[in-house]
């Protein structure tokens, strides 16, 4: 039961254009969601998080929407950099209590590709 | 550099066999979480420590066992080793024990268990 669904394996992309992630979820415990980055042959990378009280958060080229409704975050990179070329990973960590405990789902990842 | 540590970074073993994965978190990191990234699937949490004590539990076999120590650094025993353990080991610390706003978790460069 994969709770966490990105359902695009991968994206190609032009240089300087938007890139659109996306990222569905089932269980309505969840209300905190990251997005991580991940490189060949390194960890996953923190890039961005979103709780379930706002509907969008920026940072610098990167944007995250969440739709509560629809279970539904996206994130997007505007523009585009070929540095940017990676696996994003969809996560997310359930309201227990008021303490959200540290166990995080994530989705299957989408590879990015950015070509110059 | 997340500055989470593992070693070893690659470690080839027999089935049957058993081995320890280590983790040092980030300086003063207090939670530690072990993750299982295999070919098939995406990133599965395993079990996150805060503090030297078990604070959750994901879908980790029973003949996989973890601790943390004193100084903070964790440990991952994986026993009776199968082919299927193959995979990679994250290891990935946050500041606290995973409340909502602190739910950053910061990831090693993993080690890559092969079982022949």
């Amino acid at each position: 039961d994969q709770q966490v669904k990105q359902n695009s394996p991968s994206l190609s992309v032009q240089e300087g254009r938007i890139s659109i992630l996306n990222c569905d979820y089932t269980n309505s415990m969840f209300d905190y969601f990251l997005w991580y980055k991940k490189y060949p042959a390194e960890g996953p990378t923190f890039l961005i998080s979103i709780s379930s009280i706002k509907d969008k958060n920026e940072d610098g080229r990167f944007t995250v929407f969440l739709n509560k409704s629809a279970k539904h975050l996206s994130l997007h990179i505007v523009p585009s950099q070929p540095g940017d070329s990676a696996v994003y990973f969809c996560a997310a960590a359930p309201n227990a209590g008021g303490t959200s405990y540290g166990k995080l789902t994530f989705g299957q990842g989408t590879i990015l590709t950015v070509h110059p | 550099d997340s500055g989470v540590t593992q070693t070893p970074k690659h470690l080839i073993t027999a089935t049957g066999q058993r081995v320890t994965l280590r983790c040092s978190p980030r300086s003063g990191d207090l939670s530690v979480y072990w993750y299982q990234q295999s070919l098939d699937q995406g990133l599965q949490f395993l079990i996150q420590y805060y503090n030297g004590e078990e604070r959750a539990k994901g879908n980790i076999l029973e003949r996989f066992s973890a601790q943390q120590f004193p100084d903070l650094h964790s440990e991952l025993n994986l026993s009776s080793l199968e082919l299927g353990d193959s995979a990679l080991y994250f290891c990935a610390s946050s500041a606290r024990g995973g409340e909502r706003i602190y739910n950053e978790q910061f990831f090693g460069p993993g080690t890559r268990l092969t079982v022949l």
